[in-house]
């Protein structure tokens, strides 16, 4: 069964200080993994996606690394903006449910002054 | 931009009552989805249609309906609303020829007393 795993449940940091959320999965066969972020009551925002082992993506404080079992967003220098949570994703290569995306169940993020 | 919208933000319904939630996608895209999302549990895939009057069962259909008549739009139903059926549901959708990342609407809060 596919599985994707995001540590640390929540994670506080102080303004400046940088740190790396993870997200493991087990999948048979890797299309894509996807990073969302999502702010209290709203739907969750296309961060990033990353399709191969070694491939790097970046956006501002945030930098999305890929390995064959796990994903790390790293955040250089947070402000207290960045503060939301965020969602890991993969799409698997098997079948025929194209599309279809399989969640972690996030990682809350909280910057403080 | 790719834009979801989903017919209301808020919604407060009975408990027994049928309820329609419907989203629209502007950006011509085959799939669509149905989440619901609750604390701890992450996003749950209820139902999604790759194309107009196909549908597939996610994880939890459970207790709920799909109806797909044209391609824009994607409604869920729940036949007789009950109160563990109370969350956060998310529609989203993506395109065969884009880059698979799925993008999601605002989100309904329903509350089922």
């Amino acid at each position: 069964e596919d599985q994707v795993t995001q540590s640390p449940e929540a994670l506080r940091l102080q303004e400046g200080e940088s740190s790396s959320l993870n997200c493991s999965y087990t999948v048979s066969g890797l299309r894509g993994l996807f990073w969302y972020r999502q702010d209290p009551g709203k739907g969750p925002e296309f961060l990033f996606t990353l399709y191969s082992a070694g491939e790097e993506k970046e956006k501002e404080r945030l930098k999305a690394t890929l390995t064959k079992k796990e994903s790390f967003l790293h955040i250089t220098a947070p402000k207290p903006e960045d503060s939301a949570t965020y969602l890991c994703a993969v799409q698997a290569a098997r079948g025929s449910t194209l599309g279809r995306l399989y969640f972690g169940r996030g990682t809350q993020l909280t910057v403080w002054p | 931009d790719v834009k979801v919208t989903q017919s209301s933000r808020y919604l407060v319904k009975r408990t027994g009552e049928k309820v329609f939630l419907e989203c629209v996608q502007d950006m011509d895209h085959e799939n669509m989805f149905w989440y619901r999302q609750d604390p701890g549990l992450g996003l749950r895939l209820i139902y999604f249609s790759y194309d107009v009057k196909m549908k597939e069962k996610g994880d939890i259909p459970e207790g709920y309906s799909v109806s797909r008549e044209k391609k824009e739009r994607f409604s869920l139903i729940l036949e007789s609303a009950s109160t563990n059926q109370t969350s956060m549901y998310l529609c989203a959708s993506n395109g065969l020829l884009g880059g698979n990342e799925q993008f999601f609407g605002p989100g309904t809060r329903l509350t089922v007393l």
